[in-house]
Formats: C-alpha cells, sequence, structure tokens
C-alpha cells in the first residue's frame, strides 16, 4: 500500500540554525499539508501546497517558514532560523481520492528539537 | 471562529463498547474525519463521513449530523490496543482540516 515518508524522524539542532524536513508523498496525489503538534497538544495546520504554489497557510506559518516541490517527488518545509518553540512533531500529509472519500494520509513525522 | 470540541479522556474496559462525541462549528463544510493517534506517533485514517447516518466499518463505526453539528466514533468489542487519542477533524470549506483536540482513551482489563 502506497504512504506517506518523511525523513529525517528525529532532528536535534541549535537555535538559530535552518533546518529542511523533508517529504515523500503518495506519488499520485496533488495537494499536500504540513501540520506540526507540540507535545502534548492539538495538532495544528501550517500550509498547503497545490500546483506548485501555496494554497492555504496559518498564522504560524511565517517568513521563517518555506515550502518546496524541488523535483517529483519530494515536498520540503525549511525553518529558517529555528526558535525553541519550534520544536513539535511535524507530520507531512498528502490528499487524493480513496474510495471517494477525499482522505489526507500522514507521514510518520519528524521529530524536531531545538536546543 | 471555527471550533471543534470533544471530550479531553474517557476510560473504558476491554471488550465494552465506548462513544467518543465531537461537535463541530466550521466556515463550511466537506466532511468529517476520525483519526487514531498513538503517543509519538502520525494519525492514522479511521473514517470520513460527509452525508448524515452512520458508517460501519468493522469494529469501528462513526455518525454524522450536519444539522446538529455533531459526529461520534463507536467503538466495540475493545482492545486493548485501541487505547489511544481518538482525533476528530474537520474539511473547511477551504480544504483545510480543522482539528479537535483529542480525546485519550484508556483501556483497562
Amino acid at each position: 500500500e502506497p504512504e506517506v515518508t518523511q525523513t529525517p524522524s528525529h532532528q536535534v539542532t541549535q537555535m538559530g540554525q535552518e533546518v529542511i524536513l523533508r517529504c515523500v508523498p503518495i506519488s499520485n496525489h496533488l495537494y499536500f499539508y504540513w501540520y506540526r503538534q507540540i507535545l502534548g497538544q492539538k495538532v495544528e495546520f501550517l500550509v498547503s501546497f497545490y500546483n506548485n504554489e501555496i494554497s492555504e497557510k496559518s498564522e504560524i506559518f511565517d517568513d521563517q517558514f518555506s515550502v518546496e516541490r524541488p523535483d517529483g517527488s519530494n515536498f520540503t518545509l525549511k525553518i529558517r532560523s529555528t526558535k525553541l518553540e519550534d520544536s513539535a512533531m511535524y507530520f507531512c500529509a498528502s490528499r487524493g481520492l480513496a474510495g471517494g472519500t477525499d482522505t489526507q494520509y500522514f507521514g510518520p513525522g519528524t521529530r524536531l528539537t531545538v536546543l | 471562529g471555527q471550533n471543534i470540541d470533544q471530550p479531553t479522556e474517557m476510560t473504558a474496559t476491554e471488550g465494552a463498547i465506548v462513544q467518543i462525541n465531537c461537535t463541530y462549528q466550521t466556515s463550511g463544510f466537506n466532511g468529517l474525519f476520525w483519526y487514531q493517534q498513538h503517543a509519538g506517533e502520525a494519525p492514522t485514517f479511521l473514517s470520513y463521513n460527509v452525508l448524515d447516518g452512520l458508517e460501519e466499518k468493522g469494529r469501528f463505526s462513526s455518525f454524522l449530523s450536519r444539522s446538529k453539528g455533531y459526529s461520534y466514533l463507536l467503538l466495540k468489542e475493545l482492545q486493548m490496543k485501541d487505547s489511544a487519542s481518538y482525533l476528530c477533524a474537520v474539511l473547511d470549506s477551504n480544504y483545510q482540516l480543522i482539528w479537535g483536540a483529542g480525546t485519550k482513551l484508556i483501556i483497562k482489563p
């Protein structure tokens, strides 16, 4: 069964450093998403991406964040200058039609720890 | 604003039945999802409702009433592995998933 994959599974970085989180969505999907979940809190929407551009973004997704689909398979989230409060699980999701539903399928997540 | 409410925590006994409720107020509605999330893992898809009524899938069923802004997830024949958080999420008019805070389900033997 096709699945969304994410690398790395765990990233530790120093405050102020840049990080790039990578995702490979399900191959025939067209809509891509990034979410984050701070430990013990709810899942929060960051950004959606379609047709090589951002379609929606939340207040969290400020100028420190960017997304890119550099080739036909990868979908990346870059945090330019990390802050302590960026420590969270970051989930990538992709959307397609499965059995008539508009389900978003999630990757396993990247745990980002900012020291 | 957009709001999704579900109980913070529920406890049930192995082999029993539990119903997890979710109420929502969102800008537009393109369906309601239930996801299961074990600690430290990604949410995994359980069910999707866009029309009123009950959808049954094995031990899990999900119900939707759009007029009441209400859904529930019903879990039957509970197993210890069902201990997890259950997340209610609504797809709004922009096709954004709006998430509830999740219901932590504790199963006791």
